[in-house]
């Protein structure tokens, strides 16, 4: 069955400070990778998504993230953080229905950032 | 704003009652997704609807259902409260059937006492 692993429930980095938000995925084919974040009281924001090719993408805010099939990663990455990254940050991958396409999301438990000053 | 509404924003209601969410998709996307987000369950698919045929379904409890209507809103219908269907229920949106970025509403807590 299809799953996303976010194996960190809760990180806090200094601000100004580098940040990797690690996520494992179990897929049975090239899967669609998406990462989400959740402030407060807030709807989910899509910060990058990976469909297929350059396997680094770029997204909102700064923020990366590196595919790496044979670790079947999908770790987001920003060089500096700023305060106002504090949220809540979910992986999710694409399901796979029959037929071969990705559908609806299955997200990670999340991972929490907060920020010191 | 990622275009998809969501209302209403806040909802408390009893055991036993019945609640509608409802939720209008971006302009033009004909996928509509619901989602919900607990403590304990974090971010569970519902149900998808793509252009108003129902097109997969998740780990939607038989109490719950939902529609999606020729002006492509969607409406989720959840009966019988308990205690714990407590949650915040998102809808998202997406151009085609799936294989492209899903947006989402700001979604609607659902309280039950």
């Amino acid at each position: 069955a299809q799953s996303v692993t976010q194996p960190d429930i809760h990180i806090t980095v200094s601000e100004g400070a580098s940040l990797e938000l690690r996520c494992n995925y179990s897929y049975g084919a090239t899967p669609y990778l998406f990462w989400y974040v959740q402030s407060p009281g807030q709807g989910l924001q899509l910060l990058l998504k990976y469909f297929s090719g350059d396997t680094l993408v770029q997204g909102i805010k700064g923020f990366e993230a590196e595919f790496k099939r044979s670790q079947s990663s999908f770790n987001l990455r920003k060089p500096s953080v700023h305060w106002s990254d504090a949220a809540e940050y979910f992986c999710a991958v694409g399901a796979l229905y029959q037929g071969g396409s990705q559908g609806n999301l299955i997200f990670g438990k999340g991972t929490k950032l907060s920020v010191k000053p | 704003d990622s275009g998809v509404t969501q209302t209403p924003k806040h909802l408390i209601t009893a055991t036993g009652q019945r609640v509608t969410l409802r939720c209008s998709p971006r302009s033009g996307d004909l996928s509509v997704y619901w989602y919900q987000q607990s403590l304990d369950q974090g971010l569970q698919f519902l149900i998808q609807y793509y252009n108003g045929e129902e097109r997969a379904k998740g780990n939607i409890l038989e109490r719950f259902s939902a529609q999606q209507f020729p002006d492509l809103h969607s409406e989720l219908n959840l009966s019988s409260l308990e205690l714990g269907d407590s949650a915040l229920y998102f809808c998202a949106s997406s151009a085609s059937q799936g294989g492209t970025e899903a947006f989402f509403g700001q979604g609607t807590r659902l309280t039950v006492v």
